[in-house]
């Protein structure tokens, strides 16, 4: 059964540092999603990405976060400056189109030193 | 925007019971999708169920079973004969027009052996 990946499962960076989290989603999926999980707290939503531009973002997407789809299978969120309160789980979404199922990878858990 | 309330923040429940677990969302659309997630203490996002909003015939899918009632705004979620397997926090979650998923606090489910 087809699924979405993520690499690395794990990442450890120092503040202020560059980090890119990488998602293959599924391989006929058309939208594509990121979303954040701070320990302890709930699932937020950041981006939404379809037709190769960004659809919809939330507050905390702000100038310090941006995606792209590099080829036909990546598709990456990269944080410019990391600081602490970025530490998270990031999860990468994907689905065929809009109010179908959105399926999810394992996670990203990134930890910001 | 879509909103969803889940008032029941923990539960424990001994192996084999039943547990229901609430969810009360607020929309404006007249036609939407309803979700129901699971997040195992492994922190994986696992697809569980979407309902229409056009239709309100419970589904059963083995152990689990789902009562949607539109004329209260609600879509609840029973586990019939609970294992501990079940442990997780689980998430309703309605798409917002825009798409992106809106996951409220969940509950958390413990199963006690």
């Amino acid at each position: 059964e087809p699924e979405v990946t993520q690499t690395p499962s794990h990442q450890v960076t120092q503040m202020g540092q560059e980090v890119i989290l990488r998602c293959v989603p599924i391989s006929n999926h058309l939208y594509f999603y990121w979303y954040r999980q701070i320990l302890g707290q709930k699932v937020e939503f950041l981006v939404s990405f379809y037709n190769n531009e960004i659809s919809e973002k939330s507050e905390i997407f702000d100038d310090q976060f941006s995606v792209e789809r590099p080829d036909g299978s990546n598709f990456t969120l990269k944080i410019r400056s990391t600081k602490l309160e970025d530490s998270a789980m990031y999860f990468c979404a994907s689905t065929t189109s809009r109010q179908e199922t959105q399926y999810f990878g394992p996670g990203t858990r990134l930890l910001v030193l | 925007a879509q909103k969803v309330t889940q008032a029941q923040t923990e539960i424990s429940v001994v192996e084999k019971e039943d547990v229901t677990l609430d969810c009360v969302y607020e929309t404006r659309d007249t036609t939407y999708y309803l979700f129901w997630y699971k997040q195992p203490p492994s922190g994986e996002l696992v697809f569980l169920i979407r309902r229409n909003s056009f239709d309100e015939q419970n589904e059963i899918s083995g152990r689990y079973s789902w009562n949607f009632q539109k004329s209260t705004s609600s879509f609840n979620f029973t586990i019939t004969a609970s294992q501990v397997v079940d442990s997780a926090v689980y998430f309703c979650a309605p798409p917002n027009t825009g798409n992106q998923f809106y996951f409220g606090t969940g509950t958390s489910l413990t199963v006690i052996p």
